[in-house]
């Protein structure tokens, strides 16, 4: 079984805060690492694929980070905005081309 | 272009009925997968393809079988479904298996067997 870790689980932050959560994964046979987007009854929506160590991406207020050598990845988000509310999935795809999913971070932005 | 589409959108089954769950896209994509998502637990890969005519098993294929005939459609079947099944199931499809591939995913199927 290969563990893919998210942290916090939940999260509620003031609108115009800063936040980040954590996706931990192994370290080896890495390929790839995804940041989904997951709206209350909508369907994940890929924020970010990373695959080298040091990567980091930046969509608006959005921002993510990569170290395939230890094994994380970090995704901030800047002034959260309550249209910001959703789960925000990782997954790590390994050499065998095969995507193995955290249980995701649920963001609440109160306004 | 209507991306990942699912069919059916809800289904519920008794204990050792057969089902099929059909997912299509219009994105001429190559890969293909099939999720399941229970409450505590991430998307779990039960079975995907890398092309039409292939298929290959995920983290958790026990009790299920695919089908990839056509190259927009990916077939998920239950033999003879049990209440562990009970879950939502999500189909994806990506481009190809590069490295910067993202997944386009679609409605998700809520079964529930009884």
């Amino acid at each position: 079984i290969l563990n893919v870790e998210q942290s916090p689980q939940s999260l509620h932050v003031q609108e115009g805060d800063s936040t980040n959560f954590t996706c931990s994964f192994p370290s080896s046979n890495f390929y790839a690492l995804h940041w989904y987007r997951w709206e209350t009854a909508k369907s994940p929506e890929a924020l970010f694929v990373m695959t080298l160590n040091g990567d980091e991406k930046k969509k608006g207020r959005i921002s993510a980070t990569l170290n395939t050598k230890e094994g994380y990845s970090y995704l901030y988000i800047k002034g959260s905005q309550p249209e910001d509310s959703a789960t925000y999935l990782c997954a790590f795809k390994n050499t065998g081309n095969q995507f193995y999913f955290g249980t995701g971070t649920s963001l609440t932005v109160i306004p | 272009n209507a991306g990942v589409t699912q069919t059916p959108k809800f289904r519920v089954l008794k204990t050792g009925q057969s089902m099929t769950l059909l997912c299509a896209q219009d994105m001429n994509h190559e890969y293909m997968y099939w999720y399941r998502q229970d409450p505590g637990m991430g998307l779990r890969l039960i079975h995907y393809s890398v092309g039409e005519g292939t298929t290959a098993k995920g983290e958790v294929p026990d009790g299920y079988n695919v089908s990839r005939l056509k190259k927009q459609n990916f077939l998920l079947g239950l033999e003879s479904a049990a209440p562990s099944q009970t879950s939502v199931y999500f189909c994806a499809s990506s481009t190809q298996g590069s490295r910067l591939d993202e997944q386009y995913f679609g409605p998700g199927t809520r079964l529930t067997v009884t």
